[in-house]
Order: C-alpha cells, then structure tokens, then sequence
C-alpha cells in the first residue's frame, strides 16, 4: 500500500520561498498523477498543482509563484512556492491522484505539513 | 473556477441517517468524489465516481447525483462517523473544485 510523507521547514518568513518534499513508499512513483494541496485553517481543500507523465499543470491563481519537480530515483515530488504572505499559512497534502476516463480523485494523502508564514 | 456548495454543518443522532449535500450548476453531469477528515488528520477517501467506495468503507456510506445537487448519505450514523466531509469534483475545464467542507457532528 502506498504511504507519502510531506517533510520540510515549518515556519517561513514572508516573501521567502516555501520548499516541501513528498517522499513515497510502497509503490512506484512512475505513471501516476501526483499533487500538492493545502488546507487553511477552518477553510476548505484548495489543489495547487500535479505532475503528470512528465508534465506540470497548476492552479491558475498560485501559478505564477509555484513549480514542482519529481526525482524519480528518489522517489519524491517537491513544491515550491515563492513570495509567501500569511494567506500562504495552511496545511500541506501531497497526494496521490486516480486518472479515469472522465474524472481525477485522490486515493493516497500523507498526513499533511503545516506551514506558518510568520517573521 | 467551479463553485461546488456545502452546509457548514449536519447533526444526527446515532442510529439515524445523516446526509451530507454538495451544490453546484449541473453537478449531475459531473463525477464527485467525496472524503472523510477526521480532527487532525488528512482527507480520506469514502466514495468515487459518484458511487464507488474504496475498500475498507462501510456499504453504509452510499451517494446520488442529479441536476444540481449530489448527496453523501450515511445510514445507521455511528460515533466514529463524526468528522468533515468534503466534496470534489474534476473536470477538464475548471480543474480540480473542492466543497467547502460539512461538519458531521454525532449527537
């Protein structure tokens, strides 16, 4: 069974970048849909962006300040967020996505980072 | 963006059937996919293409989807059910939309 886990530094300081790392066990990262998502406090889930058989696509109103990689020997996914502000502050999911024929869910979550945007 | 509407709250009884809504303009045309969140814990997923349920989940926990408004629909409400319930939709023109989240609260 798949398992991910989101690791990096809790705290960052406005305008700085927000760097995570999703790191999966159990199954290959190869041919799978593999996102980021975020949760505010007392909010709902907002995707931010997957990467796809070697592509990226993004949330359009994060795209100009995210990018994701995937080192496939490594077996991880990172997101990068640059010029973080407090709205920026939430929970991290990186997450596992089921591509069919005519819909996306997510079947694996890592229990989820958060992240404080404070100086 | 895709709006997709859900109440900020639903209370039950045990016992009682709880139902959870997810609003959104010809939602019946579309997938929805829905996910459990327990406190302090990451979504998990319950039922999927409107009507799926991953292993491991109760036949308890079924859906239906038409017009403009799909439904969890919890029967025989148990405590270990109280959580959030979040609604998902994907489509290739919005994207991925999420509901704003229900809080399913055992009485």
């Amino acid at each position: 069974q798949v398992q991910l886990q989101e690791s990096g530094p809790g705290l960052v300081k406005p305008s700085e970048t927000l760097s995570l790392i999703c790191t999966v066990s159990g199954d290959s990262i190869s041919s799978y849909y593999w996102s980021w998502l975020r949760q505010s406090v007392g909010r709902g889930l907002e995707w931010i962006g997957r990467f796809y058989t070697g592509n990226t696509k993004f949330n359009p109103s994060l795209k100009s300040r995210v990018n994701m990689s995937v080192d496939t020997s490594q077996k991880q996914f990172s997101l990068k967020l640059s010029s973080v502000t407090a709205a920026d502050t939430a929970v991290y999911y990186c997450a596992r996505g089921i591509v069919g024929r005519t819909s996306i869910y997510f079947d694996s979550w890592g229990q989820g980072k958060l992240v404080t945007v404070s100086s | 963006s895709y709006a997709l509407t859900q109440p900020p709250s639903v209370s039950v009884a045990p016992g009682e059937t709880a139902r959870i809504t997810c609003g959104g303009y010809d939602i019946g045309s579309k997938r929805v996919h829905w996910y459990q969140q327990r406190p302090g814990q990451a979504p998990l997923l319950v039922m999927y293409y409107d009507s799926d349920r991953p292993s491991g989940i109760p036949e308890r926990f079924s859906t239906s989807n038409s017009g403009t408004m799909a439904t969890l629909t919890i029967s025989r409400v148990e405590v270990e059910d109280e959580a959030d319930y979040h609604c998902h939709v994907w489509d290739s023109n919005n994207g991925h939309s999420f509901g704003g989240g229900t809080r399913l609260t055992v009485l």
